[in-house]
């Protein structure tokens, strides 16, 4: 099956500055990867995704990059502020199949 | 729409107790999951489903039961507790086709604590 390895576990930025996160995936099928983000008492809530035919997509303050040479995508938050503070998730689902594989988080701290 | 509900949200269970864990959307998704979260372990598939009366078993199925007689539930069995199941267990759905099919939508949790 396949493995999602996810670094840093725990980062630490200043509000305002940027934060990244970096997935690596085993599988080269794979073609669907999101970005979850939870907090504290509650479930992962999608925050961005990238399809394998993409290499690059924006949303506002977030962005994730994928590089299906290197099997790795990361995802960049700009202007980081207090309430981005959370746990990240990566995963990547494999194809064909439905299963999902989440990395092992990332605890996002924010500090005003 | 409530999207994807779980019952119980907490829960105590002595060794070899069993009990089932809700999980409903109203969503019409084909697609739902179980996971469980462990920490420093992300998210792992229990089992999953991609329409009623069809089941499939995740990376750590066993000493899970699942059925899926409808679309709207999902719920996840346990036969005989053990304490390695202590843990926080979610459900999530998707609706699998369209240009959307990936999205999973995950409901707020059940806590489990296996003595």
């Amino acid at each position: 099956g396949e493995n999602v390895e996810q670094h840093p576990s725990t980062l630490s930025v200043q509000e305002g500055d940027s934060a990244v996160i970096k997935c690596t995936y085993s599988d080269s099928a794979s073609n669907y990867f999101p970005w979850y983000k939870q907090e504290l008492g509650k479930g992962p809530q999608l925050i961005i995704d990238i399809r394998s035919n993409v290499g690059e997509k924006k949303d506002q303050r977030i962005a994730v990059t994928l590089n299906k040479t290197a099997k790795h995508f990361s995802l960049h938050i700009t202007e980081t502020q207090p309430e981005d503070s959370a746990v990240y998730f990566c995963a990547a689902k494999e194809w064909p199949g439905n299963q999902f594989y989440f990395g092992t988080g990332t605890s996002l701290t924010v500090i005003p | 729409n409530a999207g994807v509900t779980q019952t119980p949200k907490f829960q105590v269970l002595k060794t070899g107790q069993s009990m089932t864990l809700q999980c409903a959307q109203d969503m019409n998704h084909e697609y739902m999951s179980w996971y469980r979260q462990d920490p420093g372990m992300g998210l792992r598939l229990i089992h999953y489903s991609v329409g009623a009366g069809i089941t499939d078993q995740g990376e750590v199925p066993n000493g899970y039961n699942v059925s899926r007689s409808t679309t709207e539930d999902f719920p996840l069995r346990l036969l005989s507790a053990a304490p390695s199941q202590t843990s926080v267990y979610f459900c999530a759905s998707s609706p699998l086709a369209g240009g959307h099919g990936n999205e999973q939508f995950f409901g707020p949790g059940t806590r489990l604590t296996v003595l």
